[in-house]
């Protein structure tokens, strides 16, 4: 059974960094396509970054340059680096698969969600 | 990476037929046939009902039906029931390997 247990939400300042991991389980992270889709409080879905099973990694614009995707392959781990952090940035955080041939077609699998939340 | 834009909200009775559309560019839905819909009831995650812009993943009532004309993806429920009173997301490949997603769209059945 496919699973994705994220972890490492919380309350954080303006400005400062947060490392959001999501476990996997039932199938191999670094031979899937996997990313981030964020869901600000009451708001719609935004999709965050996507690392493919090469490595590559790509970000929406309004993270570029302040969030960072990455996997630890012998954890099976997923991971959302997040610095420079920003009252917008705040939301819940979802690690998803990204299933398909590449560019990838759809988002199949989906955690919980862990909350993000940027305040003073 | 501008939204993908959906209708804020629909309403239908049990029984009924209801369609959510989703308007992109020709930058998105327009030029690739990667359009995916999502269902997301309150405090749950997200839950995939089509993908490539008309098919059904398992497990998924035959009842959800997408489908797609130029720039434009529609998202087709039939038979409608209280279980279908959710949220739903549309979602298009942008090119880049960028994906944007809809802002939502709030069904209600009456």
């Amino acid at each position: 059974e496919v699973q994705l247990v994220e972890s490492g939400g919380g309350l954080i300042q303006p400005g400062g960094s947060l490392r959001l991991s999501c476990a996997a389980s039932g199938f191999t992270v670094s031979s899937n396509y996997m990313s981030w889709v964020r869901q600000a409080p009451g708001k719609g879905l935004e999709w965050v970054s996507v690392i493919y099973s090469g490595g590559s990694t790509y970000y929406a614009d309004s993270v570029k340059g302040r969030f960072t995707i990455s996997r630890d392959n012998s954890k099976n781990t997923l991971y959302l680096q997040m610095n420079s952090l920003r009252a917008e940035d705040t939301a819940v955080y979802y690690c998803v698969r990204l299933s398909g041939s590449y560019p990838g077609t759809d988002f199949d699998y989906w955690g919980q969600g862990t909350l993000v939340t940027v305040s003073s | 990476q501008s939204a993908l834009t959906q209708p804020a909200s629909v309403s239908g009775s049990p029984g009924q037929s209801i369609t959510i559309s989703c308007t992109g560019t020709s930058s998105d839905v327009g030029n690739y046939n990667l359009v995916s819909w999502y269902q997301q009831h309150p405090g749950k995650a997200p839950k995939l009902m089509i993908y490539e812009g008309s098919k059904r993943p398992s497990g998924v009532s035959n009842r959800f039906s997408g489908s797609k004309s130029g720039n434009t993806a529609s998202l087709t429920i039939s038979g409608l029931q209280a279980e279908d009173e959710a949220d739903y997301y549309c979602c298009s490949y942008a090119g880049s390997s960028t994906w944007v997603f809809g802002g939502g769209t709030k069904l209600t059945v009456l």
